[in-house]
């Protein structure tokens, strides 16, 4: 069975500009969560997206959103790109939410100048 | 909410050494917790986890961890270590009322040397 795929996995883009980067899950997994990683901060939840409803939040501005498509491929957004958005997303599925293993894509690796 | 400290940011071993990742948590509810790893430009693979029952967890690669419910810790060990386990090591909690969210440790950096 695959396993969770990210694209792209390295981007650069300017200050102000917006990106989105693209997640798809595990067969049949339809629990999407995005995390956030950087030297500074470490580890940090965005959201998750289950049955294209998000159902958690972590604490980030406006500019970050998300979706999730019928087919449990989620994607997620932003905009006004400032340099303190470099980092690499990740993304974890899961078979429903609130499940114990959650599986990671290999990560986009965002540099924004 | 819940927090996780990391004890110790980079650890240093000898091949064929036992290792100990030391990890604290801080929670009002109760909480799953998880140890993954990190290898150099991947993403985090589970070692392994604990939901309940026995304390003492078994993963992959060897790898061990005891949940102690009254020091809020979830350390994990490694009897003898190989090149191949240098890695950046990550312990997670989540709430056990199913909320998806994973809380993070900092990491702890482990570096082989032969």
């Amino acid at each position: 069975k695959a396993g969770v795929t990210q694209t792209p996995r390295y981007l650069i883009k300017t200050r102000g500009q917006q990106v989105t980067l693209s997640c798809s899950p595990i067969s049949g997994h339809r629990s999407v969560s995005w995390y956030q990683q950087t030297p500074g901060q470490g580890l940090q939840f965005l959201f998750e997206y289950f049955s294209e409803t998000q159902r958690n939040k972590g604490n980030f501005p406006g500019r970050f959103s998300g979706r999730q498509f019928s087919n449990s491929r989620s994607e997620m957004n932003v905009s006004t790109l400032e340099l303190g958005d470099s980092a690499l997303y990740l993304c974890a599925s899961s078979l429903i939410t609130g499940s114990y293993e959650q599986y990671f894509g290999p990560g986009t690796r965002l540099t924004v100048t | 909410a819940q927090s996780v400290t990391q004890l110790d940011s980079q650890v240093p071993v000898f091949e064929e050494a036992p290792v100990e990742l030391r990890c604290n948590y801080s929670s009002s509810v109760s909480v799953y917790l998880f140890w993954y790893v990190q290898y150099p430009n991947q993403g985090l693979q589970l070692l392994l986890k604990y939901l309940s029952g026995s304390t003492l967890v078994k993963g992959i690669n060897g790898f061990e961890a005891e949940f102690n419910k009254s020091q809020t810790s979830f350390h994990l060990r490694k009897p003898s270590v190989h090149i191949s386990d240098t890695a950046e090591y990550f312990c997670a909690v989540s709430d056990v009322q199913g909320a998806q969210k994973l809380v993070f440790g900092q990491g702890t950096r482990l570096t082989i040397n032969p």
